[in-house]
C-alpha cells in the first residue's frame, strides 16, 4: 500500500527566512508525485508534478525536488501570502490501471511578517 | 474556465438522515474522482468515474455510500443513513487523461456533519 509521511505538521518562518518541507514516499512504482497548496476553507490547489528521481520544478519562490524515497518543497524568503498547508500526494501504478492520489497529512506553513 | 464546483458547501445532518453531494467537473474532464478528509487525518481516496463508468470504488467505506455518475457529467454521493463518523469534507477532483500522471483538480468540497 503507498504511503506518505510528511514533515514537520507545523512551521512557523519570519517573512524572508527559507526553510524546506519533507515529503516522504513509499510507492509500488511511482507515476507521479504531487504538491498542493490548500487554504483555510478551500480544496487543494495544484502546484508541481514530479515524475522521476533527480527532477526539480520551481514556481516564484517555490522549488521541488525528488529523490527515490522523499521530494522536498523549497521556499526561498517566504512572504505572509505563502502561509497555507502544503500537501504531498502519490500516484502509483495499480494493477488495472487506475489514478488515485495517497496524501500526506500535510505541513501548516505560517509566516510572520 | 470554470473550475470543479460542489454543492452544497456545508451540510448539517442527524445522524440516520438521508445527504447528497453534487460535484460539477472541469468541462471536458472524463476523470472524476471522490476524496474525503475526517478530522486530523489525511485526505482519502473514495472512488473514481471514467465518463459514466465507476473505474475503482476501493475506497467506498460501506453500502451506506452510494455515488453515481449518469451521462458522464456530474456526479452525486449519497451517504444513506448517515452516521457520525462520516461527518468531514468531502472533495471532488476532475482531470483529463493524458497517459502519464495527470493532474487532478479539486472542488472547494462540502463540509458535511453528522450529529
Amino acid at each position: 500500500e503507498d504511503q506518505v509521511t510528511q514533515s514537520p505538521e507545523a512551521l512557523r518562518l519570519q517573512e524572508g527566512e527559507s526553510s524546506s518541507l519533507n515529503c516522504s514516499y513509499t510507492v509500488s512504482g511511482l507515476r507521479g508525485l504531487f504538491w498542493y497548496r490548500q487554504d483555510p476553507g478551500k480544496g487543494p490547489e495544484f502546484l508541481f508534478t514530479l515524475y522521476s528521481a533527480g527532477e526539480e520544478k520551481e514556481k516564484e519562490r517555490l522549488k521541488a525536488t525528488l529523490t527515490k524515497k522523499e521530494s522536498f518543497l523549497h521556499i526561498t524568503a517566504p512572504k505572509p501570502e505563502d502561509s497555507a498547508t502544503y500537501l504531498c500526494a502519490v500516484q502509483g501504478f495499480l494493477p488495472g490501471g487506475g489514478n488515485k492520489l495517497t496524501f500526506g497529512t500535510g505541513t501548516q506553513l505560517k509566516v510572520e511578517l | 474556465e470554470a473550475g470543479v464546483t460542489q454543492f452544497p458547501s456545508h451540510s448539517v445532518i442527524e445522524k440516520g438522515q438521508t445527504v447528497t453531494l453534487r460535484c460539477d467537473p472541469i468541462s471536458g474532464h472524463d476523470n472524476l474522482y471522490w476524496y474525503r478528509r475526517v478530522m486530523g487525518k489525511e485526505i482519502k481516496f473514495l472512488l473514481h468515474f471514467v465518463k459514466e463508468s465507476k473505474q475503482d470504488e476501493s475506497g467506498m467505506p460501506n453500502n451506506r455510500f452510494l455515488a453515481e455518475r449518469t451521462g458522464g457529467t456530474y456526479s452525486t454521493l449519497k451517504v444513506q443513513p448517515a452516521e457520525l463518523e462520516d461527518s468531514g469534507v468531502y472533495f471532488c477532483a476532475s482531470s483529463q487523461e493524458l497517459g502519464v500522471a495527470e493532474t487532478q483538480y479539486f472542488g472547494p468540497g462540502t463540509r458535511l456533519l453528522v450529529l
